[in-house]
């Protein structure tokens, strides 16, 4: 598969923990970009990163924090997790040929926070 | 502060009858708004854009800037067009702004 992957698939976890997300991009993409998708809030952008460097931020809170490696895959970490935190969280890479270039999703991981 | 609005959270129609996903924003610069869809267990995918102006899938939508819309459009639903659709903008910054959601269930 040379689309967006994302891991683990889900993630069960209590409050106050840590976990961290990963995302490898589509071949060829420098750009990564992370999303959160909770049932009240909808999707909402958290960060992008761009060839290793953080390029623009969101609604991200400041217990969330993301980096992109030499390899260009990203991981986002969620530390003094809260019930709040559950949702579905989303990667998305694209390649920045243009202004604007498609963003391709990957499956996301679900994250359940007890 | 840039937001993109699907006052529907559900829309459901039978099959062959004319469908309109609503979608308004609101945005103080020059908008590019796409349409996403997600398929039941598929990933959350592009159908289009408005700068291109084209139909997919038999979708179109029109960006009405006198009254910030962007409906999705199609006149004669199918089944397979079940799904979640997400209207987003591009506000410059190479990030998407979504909206809520809406999910479109073709009843045969």
């Amino acid at each position: 598969d040379s689309g967006v992957t994302q891991t683990p698939k889900h993630l069960i976890t209590a409050t106050g923990q840590r976990v961290t997300l990963r995302c490898s991009p589509r071949s060829g993409d420098l750009s990564v970009y992370w999303y959160q998708q909770s049932l009240d809030q909808g999707l909402q952008f958290l960060i992008q990163y761009y060839n290793g460097e953080e390029r623009a931020k969101g609604n991200i809170l400041e217990r969330f924090s993301a980096q992109q490696f030499p390899d260009l895959h990203s991981e986002l970490n969620l530390s003094s997790l809260e019930l709040g935190d559950s949702a579905l969280y989303f990667c998305a890479s694209s390649g920045e040929r243009a202004l604007w270039d498609e963003q391709f999703f990957g499956p996301g991981t679900r994250l359940t926070v007890l | 502060a840039q937001r993109v609005t699907q006052p529907e959270k559900l829309l459901s129609v039978f099959k062959g009858a004319p469908v309109e996903l609503k979608c308004n924003y609101s945005y103080s610069g020059s908008p590019e708004l796409f349409w996403y869809v997600q398929y039941s267990r598929q990933r959350l995918q592009l159908l289009l854009r408005h700068i291109s102006r084209e139909s997919i899938k038999g979708f179109t939508a029109d960006l009405n800037k006198g009254e910030t819309s962007f409906h999705l459009k199609k006149p004669f639903a199918q089944e397979e067009d079940s799904a979640m659709y997400y209207c987003a903008l591009y506000t410059g910054r190479r990030a998407l702004t979504f909206g809520s959601g809406t999910r479109l269930q073709v009843q045969p």
